[in-house]
C-alpha cells in the first residue's frame, strides 16, 4: 500500500503570501495525484488532478506540480477563503489512499 | 447538479455492524466509481473502499476483511457495512463518486457526511 506524506502539518501565513504545500509518495504514482480541500464543517472539495491541472471552477491562484513521488501545491496570494485543510491523494493499482494534511491557518 | 446523501444510525453498539447508504441524486449511478471514505473526529482523510456501477469492488487492504460494499442501480444507491466495529470505528463518514478526468482518477462529488459513533 502506498504511503503519502505531507508537509508541514500545520502552515501559518500571511493574507496575500505564497502558500507551499508537500507531498511525497512512498512509491512512484506517475501523476496520479490529486489535491483537495476541506473547510471546518464541509465535505473535501476537489482542487487539483493528475497533479497540474485545475478542477473546474478553481482560481488560477492554486497551481500543481511535481510527478512520480514529490508534489506540490501552491497559493499564489493566500485569500481568507482559502484558509483549510488541504489532502493530497493518490490512485495506484486500484486504490486510493489520502495524506495526513495539512492545515493553512493565519498568522 | 449530482447530490450525494448519507443516511443510517449514528450510533452502534461495538461489536455490531455499521451500515450506511449513499443516495444518488440529480445523475446515474452508471459508469462512476462510488467510495466511502471516513474522518475520525480532528483527524485525516480514510479510504475505505468503492464499488463499481457493475457491481465489482476494491477495498483498503487495512479494512478490506471487516468491509462490504454493494450497489442498487434501480434505487441509484450503494451501501457500507463494517462489522465487529470498535471505538476506533467512530468517524463521519463520507460517500463520494469517483471518475476519470482525462485519464486521472478522482472524487469529484461528495456526501456532506454522517456522524457515526460506537459506543454501549
Amino acid at each position: 500500500e502506498i504511503v503519502m506524506t505531507q508537509s508541514p502539518a500545520t502552515l501559518s501565513v500571511s493574507l496575500g503570501e505564497r502558500a507551499t504545500l508537500s507531498c511525497r509518495a512512498s512509491q512512484s504514482v506517475s501523476s496520479n495525484l490529486a489535491w483537495y480541500q476541506q473547510k471546518p464543517g464541509q465535505a473535501p472539495r476537489l482542487l487539483i488532478y493528475g497533479a497540474s491541472t485545475r478542477a473546474t471552477g478553481i482560481p488560477a491562484r492554486f497551481s500543481g506540480s511535481g510527478s512520480g513521488t514529490e508534489f506540490t501545491l501552491t497559493i499564489s496570494s493566500l485569500q481568507s477563503e482559502d484558509f483549510a485543510v488541504y489532502y493530497c491523494q493518490q490512485y495506484n493499482n486500484w486504490l486510493w489512499t489520502f495524506g495526513q494534511g495539512t492545515k493553512v491557518e493565519i498568522k | 447538479q449530482v447530490q450525494l446523501q448519507e443516511s443510517g444510525p449514528g450510533l452502534v453498539k461495538p461489536s455490531e455492524t455499521l451500515s450506511l447508504t449513499c443516495t444518488v441524486s440529480g445523475g446515474s449511478i452508471s459508469s462512476y466509481y462510488w467510495s466511502w471514505i471516513r474522518q475520525p473526529p480532528g483527524k485525516g482523510l480514510e479510504w475505505i473502499g468503492y464499488i463499481y456501477y457493475s457491481g465489482s469492488t476494491n477495498y483498503s487492504p487495512s479494512l478490506k476483511s471487516r468491509v462490504t460494499i454493494s450497489v442498487d442501480t434501480s434505487k441509484n444507491q450503494f451501501s457500507l457495512k463494517l462489522s465487529s466495529v470498535s471505538a476506533a470505528d467512530t468517524a463521519m463518514y463520507y460517500c463520494a463518486r469517483g471518475r476519470t478526468l482525462t485519464g486521472y482518477y478522482v472524487h469529484d462529488y461528495w456526501g456532506q457526511g454522517t456522524l457515526v459513533t460506537v459506543s454501549s
